[in-house]
C-alpha cells in the first residue's frame, strides 16, 4: 500500500526557518517525481516544488523560488522541503505528493503536516 | 506563466443533475490537465488525468473532455457523496498550476 507521511510543521515566527520530511513507502520511490503542495486555511490548491525521481532536478513557482529548496533522499525513501525566510503568507497545510508519471497528476497524497508563521 | 481559471467557483445542484464545470487555460497545454475532488477535510484525490481518462477506481458517472485551452468535467448523475470542492490542475509544464476550484453543493 502507498503511505505518504508529512512531518516537521509547526509554529515558526516570520522569518524564521523549517524543514518538512516526507517518508514514502509501499512503492519504488526513486522511480517517482515528488511535489510539495500547500492549502492556505480556507483556500485553494497551491504547488510549492517538485523534484523529479533522481533529484537531480527541480522545479519551484516565483512565490517560493530563493526561499524554499525541495530535495531528496532515495536511500531513505525521503524528501524534504527547507523553507526559509517563511511569511505570514506561507502559512498552510503542507502535502507531498507522488506523481505517477509526466502524462499523469498526482495519484497520491499524505495527510499534510501544518505550517504556521506568526510572531 | 499559465494562468488556470475555473468556472463558475460554486455550484449547487439536486441530486441526479447533470452537472459540467470548466477550466480554461490562459495558453495551450495539449492535454496534460488533471482533475481533483477535494471533500471537506480531506486530502484531495486524483479523478482524470491526461483531461479524458478516468484514474482507476473512480466512478463512472465523472467525465472529462477537453484540449488545448479548455477542458470540462462532468458528472452525469449528481449524487449526494459528490459534494466536494474539484481542482483542475496543468501538469505540462512548471509551475504546475491549480485552479482555483469549484465548490459543489447538493440543492
Amino acid at each position: 500500500e502507498v503511505q505518504l507521511l508529512e512531518s516537521g510543521g509547526g509554529l515558526i515566527q516570520p522569518g524564521g526557518s523549517l524543514r518538512l520530511s516526507c517518508i514514502a513507502s509501499g512503492f519504488s520511490f526513486s522511480n517517482y517525481g515528488m511535489s510539495w503542495v500547500r492549502q492556505a486555511p480556507g483556500k485553494g490548491l497551491d504547488w510549492v516544488s517538485a523534484v523529479s525521481g533522481d533529484g537531480r532536478t527541480t522545479y519551484y513557482p516565483d512565490s517560493v523560488k530563493g526561499r524554499f529548496t525541495i530535495s531528496r533522499d532515495n536511500s531513505k525513501n525521503t524528501m524534504y522541503l527547507q523553507m526559509n525566510f517563511l511569511r505570514a503568507e506561507d502559512t498552510a497545510l503542507y502535502y507531498c505528493a507522488r506523481k505517477y508519471s509526466a502524462t499523469s497528476g498526482f495519484d497520491y497524497w499524505g495527510q499534510g503536516t501544518h505550517v504556521t508563521v506568526s510572531s | 506563466d499559465i494562468q488556470m481559471t475555473q468556472s463558475p467557483s460554486s455550484l449547487s445542484a439536486s441530486v441526479g443533475d447533470r452537472v459540467t464545470i470548466t477550466c480554461r487555460a490562459s495558453q495551450g497545454i495539449r492535454d496534460r490537465l488533471a482533475w481533483y475532488q477535494q471533500k471537506p477535510g480531506k486530502v484531495p484525490n486524483l479523478l482524470i488525468y491526461g483531461a479524458s481518462t478516468l484514474q482507476s477506481g473512480v466512478p463512472s458517472r465523472f467525465s472529462g473532455s477537453g484540449t488545448g485551452t479548455d477542458f470540462t468535467l462532468t458528472i452525469s448523475s449528481l449524487q449526494a457523496d459528490d459534494v466536494a470542492t474539484y481542482y483542475c490542475q496543468k501538469y505540462d509544464g512548471a509551475p504546475l498550476t491549480f485552479g482555483g476550484g469549484t465548490k459543489l453543493e447538493i440543492k
